[in-house]
């Protein structure tokens, strides 16, 4: 079975533009996370999304967004983009809302630059 | 609130050595406790976990103890292999859906 899969791997911004990143789960899984990774830092939540419906956030400032489609696939939105923003984006997968106990299954990420 | 301190690395051992990476934790609740690992190349993906306290996770040689008293998880193998080599992070799940991790050891092993 394919894993976590998202696109694009790597892609340039400038400042001020908009982005979107794509993620489709391990087949099964209705829970997606996303999650930001700063070089050097362990990886930031952003976001959880179960059943299509908004099930975490992570303190980030609302030029970030995201949603989930019916397939389960999900896409993260940033808007105005700061230097900042440069970072290692994954997307992880699971079978199960609650993260206690639960695996999280993880994409290779989107490499994002922002000049 | 939830947080993972996990030892600084880069960590660079000699094939055949003992390996220890400390992580303490600070949670509400009762967390659930892992350990990830990114190969180069790779995504993260999960090494072992625990669930309770006094719990103890293993995989491929790897064993980390559930201490509440401590609240540490600290990460160990007898004998590392070059293949070993990766970053590890450790991470905790409490309340919520959300995963909180350690900032990542680079561990380097070489022949």
């Amino acid at each position: 079975d394919a894993g976590v899969t998202q696109s694009p791997t790597h892609l340039i911004k400038t400042r001020g533009q908009h982005v979107t990143l794509r993620c489709s789960p391990i087949s099964g899984h209705k829970s997606v996370s996303w999650y930001q990774q700063v070089l050097g830092q362990g990886p930031q939540f952003i976001f959880q999304y179960y059943e299509k419906e908004e099930r975490g956030r992570g303190n980030f400032p609302d030029r970030f967004s995201a949603r989930q489609f019916p397939n389960y696939s999900s896409e993260l939105n940033v808007n105005a983009l700061l230097l900042g923003d440069s970072a290692l984006y994954l997307c992880a997968s699971s079978l199960e809302d609650t993260s206690r106990a639960g695996e999280l299954f993880f994409g290779e990420g989107s490499r994002l630059t922002v000049l | 609130g939830n947080s993972v301190t996990q030892m600084e690395g880069p960590v660079t051992l000699s094939e055949e050595a003992f390996l220890t990476i400390n992580c303490t934790y600070t949670a509400t609740g009762y967390p659930s406790l892992f350990w990830y690992v990114q190969y180069p190349g790779e995504g993260l993906q999960l090494l072992l976990k625990a669930t309770k306290a006094d719990d103890k996770g293993s995989n491929k040689g790897f064993e980390a103890t559930y201490r509440k008293e401590t609240t540490s998880f600290h990460l160990e193998k007898g004998s590392v292999q070059v293949s070993d080599s990766a970053v590890y992070f450790c991470a905790l799940s409490a309340t919520g859906n959300q995963f909180y991790f350690g900032t990542g050891t680079s561990l380097t092993v070489i022949p």
